[in-house]
This record gives structure tokens, sequence and C-alpha cells, in this order.
């Protein structure tokens, strides 16, 4: 089956100390992973998409990466303003391009 | 430019009640989604229509679940003698053709009574 998981499942920072976040998948046939923020009570916000092994995106003060079987979603330096809940979906071949969910990681930071 | 919009933005409907939910997609994005959000299940797929192709009905829960896009833009999703288990948020996404990111509504959400 098909399986996209996230951890740790909520992460508390301080503001200025850096971590990471995972997404592990267990699918054949990815097409992309895409890493999305959610604010309570709004829809997902577009963050990245990777493709390949050995891909990384940047933006801001978040950085994504991408191996066979995980990617990472790394937060440097972070400000009260990033703290949302980070959501990692995978579209696959065989499904077209609906997108597969992970359960997410609510981050927290605090100033 | 103007993102997904979504509406009602919030529903509140009594059991057996018929509800419609309506997605006005990116312009020009020729890919809508439904998913749906609830507690403890996260984000599910529930319809996917593509340009004049057959819509991939495949997570759709019950049959008493439909939705139809109209003139390849704006979409609406029905849920017929609605239940408890209903209770959601309902999430519209589209997605311009040669593209896999997609870009998501504010969502609506339903509490069923």
């Amino acid at each position: 089956e098909d399986q996209v998981t996230q951890s740790p499942e909520a992460l508390r920072l301080q503001e200025g100390e850096s971590s990471s976040l995972n997404c592990s998948y267990t699918v054949s046939g990815l097409r992309g992973l895409f890493w999305y923020r959610q604010d309570p009570g709004k829809g997902p916000e577009f963050l990245f998409t990777l493709y390949s092994a050995g891909e990384e995106k940047e933006k801001e003060r978040l950085k994504a990466t991408l191996t066979k079987k995980e990617s990472f979603l790394h937060i440097t330096a972070p400000k009260p303003e990033d703290s949302a809940t980070y959501l990692c979906a995978v579209t696959l071949m065989e499904y077209g391009n609906k997108l597969v969910f992970g359960a997410g990681t609510i981050l927290r930071v605090k100033s | 430019g103007a993102g997904v919009s979504q509406s009602p933005s919030n529903k509140v409907t009594e059991k057996g009640k018929d509800v419609e939910l309506r997605c006005d997609p990116i312009s020009g994005h020729t890919a809508l989604y439904w998913y749906r959000q609830s507690l403890g299940q996260g984000l599910e797929f529930l319809i996917y229509f593509q340009g004049n192709s057959a819509p991939d009905k495949s997570g759709l829960p019950s049959d008493r679940f439909s939705a139809e896009r109209t003139g390849g833009s704006v979409s609406t999703l029905t849920i017929q003698r609605t239940q408890q288990e209903d209770s959601a948020v309902y999430l519209c996404a589209s997605r311009a053709s040669g593209t896999y990111e997609q870009y998501f509504g504010p969502g609506t959400r339903l509490t069923v009574t």
C-alpha cells in the first residue's frame, strides 16, 4: 500500500532554533513530492515540488531535499510566523496527478 | 492574480439535507480536484476533472457524493442526505496543464448537526 509518513507529529522550537521535518514514502512510480504549508482555517499553500533524488529547493528560511525514500524540510533560524502545519504529499504515475498526503507536522515557534 | 475561490466558507446543515459546495478554479487551469480534510483522516482525494475527459471519481466515499464541472471551469460538489460523518473541510484545488503543482482554495467547512 502506498504510504506517506511524516515525523514528528508536532515540533516546538525556540525562535532561531533550526530543525528538520521528515517525510518518508513507500510508493512505486513517484512522479513528484510536494511540500505545503497550512495555517489554521486556511487551505494548503504550495511551497515546493521535488522530482528526483538529490534535488533541493530553497525559499527564505526553508530548504527541501529529496532522497529515494524520504524528503526533509529544513527550517533555518525559524521565526514565530513560521508556525503552521507542514504537509507532505506525493503524486504517483499510476494515480494520475492526484495527491496522497501525509498527516502533517504541526510546528510551533516561540519567541 | 486571483486564486481558487470556494463558497460558502462555512455551512451548517441538518442530517439528511442536501448541500452544494462551489469551487471557482484559477483562470486557465484545466485540472480541478476535490479533497476532504477531517480530524484523524488527513487530506483525502475525492474526485478529479481534467478538461473534457471523464472524471476520476475513485475517491468518492459513497453514492451520496457527486460532482460536476460546467464549461471546464466552475465545479459543484453535492452531498445528498448528509450524515454526521460528512462533517469536514472540503478543499478544491486546480492545476495548470503541463504542470504538477496544485493550488488550493480556502475550503468550505461543513458541519452536519
